[in-house]
């Protein structure tokens, strides 16, 4: 089954509202989360990513929070622009393990 | 910006064909990882090397896919036969090291297998 799932295949937010990707996981031995953003034809960007000794961690318009006892991260992006539109992947890892495990995506759409 | 650079960007092959791409990972990057994603947007991983050795591998890759990263040469990843299930976009990425979680991609290759 999907180690880690992105229940939402699509989100609509109007331009700056705040934008909210949520990620579940199943494997309680992840110990790093990260979401990542990608244009059609690019390849994904990292964008931040959280260590699970942290619940939350802000850069910019971007904060990502962790609840690990619910299995649960999410991105917000406050202010959201149209230039944010995009897929939006979350993946973990489990430390040592080298090999990280990717949701489906989340597709962002900010109407102008 | 990442610096990860992949080729072909677009292959197209017959069925039983050999599909061969390759990836350049960013200078001082050892470890080269290799992941395909479908048509559903999933990522699936195939493998990944540090420095010149395979750390990890799925079945798949085992069976019918063949990597290498030689020392001076770019990374490749090659389909021996390919089958219609392989048309994907084949991600590369690479990492500053072991226990660095940090990936950086490539633009993929996109194969299409007829």
């Amino acid at each position: 089954g999907q180690q880690v799932k992105q229940s939402s295949p699509s989100l609509t937010v109007q331009e700056g509202g705040i934008s909210i990707l949520n990620c579940d996981y199943e494997n309680d031995m992840f110990d790093y989360f990260a979401w990542y953003k990608k244009y059609p034809d690019n390849s994904p960007t990292l964008l931040i990513s959280v260590r699970s000794n942290v619940d939350k961690r802000e850069d910019g318009r971007l904060t990502v929070f962790l609840n690990k006892s619910g299995k649960h991260f999410s991105l917000h992006i406050t202010a959201s622009q149209p230039e944010d539109t995009a897929v939006y992947l979350c993946a973990a890892e489990i430390y040592g393990n080298e090999k990280i495990t990717f949701g489906a995506g989340t597709k962002l759409t900010i109407k102008p | 910006n990442s610096k990860v650079i992949q080729t072909p960007r677009y292959l197209v092959k017959g069925q039983g064909q050999k599909a061969k791409m390759r990836c350049i990972p960013e200078k001082g990057h050892p470890v080269v990882f290799w992941y395909q994603q479908n048509k559903n947007n999933e990522f699936k991983f195939l493998i990944n090397f540090q420095n010149q050795e395979v750390l990890q591998q799925i079945d798949m890759t085992e069976k019918r896919f063949s990597a290498e990263c030689p020392s001076n040469s770019p990374c490749s990843l090659e389909i021996q036969s390919s089958e219609a299930g392989d048309s994907a976009l084949y991600l590369c990425a690479s990492s500053p090291g072991l226990g660095n979680y940090e990936q950086y991609f490539g633009p993929g290759t996109r194969l299409t297998v007829l």
